[in-house]
């Protein structure tokens, strides 16, 4: 099976930085990544699926890019709603794995 | 708007069997592939398993000979059972609706999850 490797696992960082979160696929897997960003006690929330497409309502800042094995998400300039859990996720042959999630702090 | 949500018991005692349900209200049933999600307290995420309206269903490897998954299409509700469950079962369960795009699949409307405590 396909594994997800996220880095950092963790990071802190300031309101209006640009951020950069990495997912790495164990083989190519194309533009099969999509991005998640969950809140405390809330449901995962798709930010962007086939890895650079911006899911509907999802505020232009996010963006993402990759293919092969190699993915980023991209916040441009964080907001104080950004803060959360963010997760990457890839589906191949009826099945779907998660990277283990990168939680992004205030600083 | 589609809206997702869970149903059921609270708390399994061990070696049962864990029953969920999730209604699905603003879309048929029939349109969409939809997945059972859980996440344990403080940790990641992972699938368990899909399943259309026709009843074809696909789960993950790792939980395959403990799940069952069924859909009811009058009642626009699909379940989910998880049997003889310990206490490495405790987490909270999302269902979730599939969104097939041009490269893949991904969870596009989730419900706001139930947290299930297996427990004595």
């Amino acid at each position: 099976a396909i594994q997800l490797t996220q880095s950092p696992s963790s990071l802190s960082a300031s309101v209006g930085d640009r951020v950069t979160i990495t997912c790495r696929a164990s083989q190519g897997i194309n533009s099969a990544l999509a991005w998640y960003q969950q809140k405390p006690g809330k449901a995962p929330k798709l930010l962007i699926y086939d890895a650079s497409s911006l899911e509907s309502g999802v505020p232009s800042r996010f963006s993402g890019s990759g293919s092969g094995t190699d993915f980023t998400l991209t916040i441009s300039s964080l907001q104080p709603e950004d803060f959360a859990t963010y997760y990457c996720q890839h589906f191949n042959i009826y099945l779907y794995t998660f990277g283990q999630g990168t939680r992004l702090e205030i600083k | 708007q589609v809206q997702l949500q869970e149903s059921g018991p609270g708390l399994a005692k061990p070696s049962e069997t864990l029953s969920l349900t999730c209604t699905v209200s603003g879309d048929s049933i029939s349109s969409y592939y939809w997945s059972w999600i859980r996440q344990p307290p403080g940790k990641g995420l992972e699938w368990i398993g899909n399943i259309f309206y026709s009843g074809n269903s696909n789960y993950n490897p790792s939980l395959k000979s403990r799940v069952t998954m069924s859909v009811d299409t009058f009642r626009n509700q699909f379940s989910l059972k998880l049997s003889s469950v310990t206490a490495a079962d405790t987490a909270v369960y999302y269902c979730a609706r599939v969104y097939s795009s041009s490269w893949s699949d991904a969870f596009d409307i989730w419900g706001q999850g139930t947290m299930v405590i297996v427990s004595s």
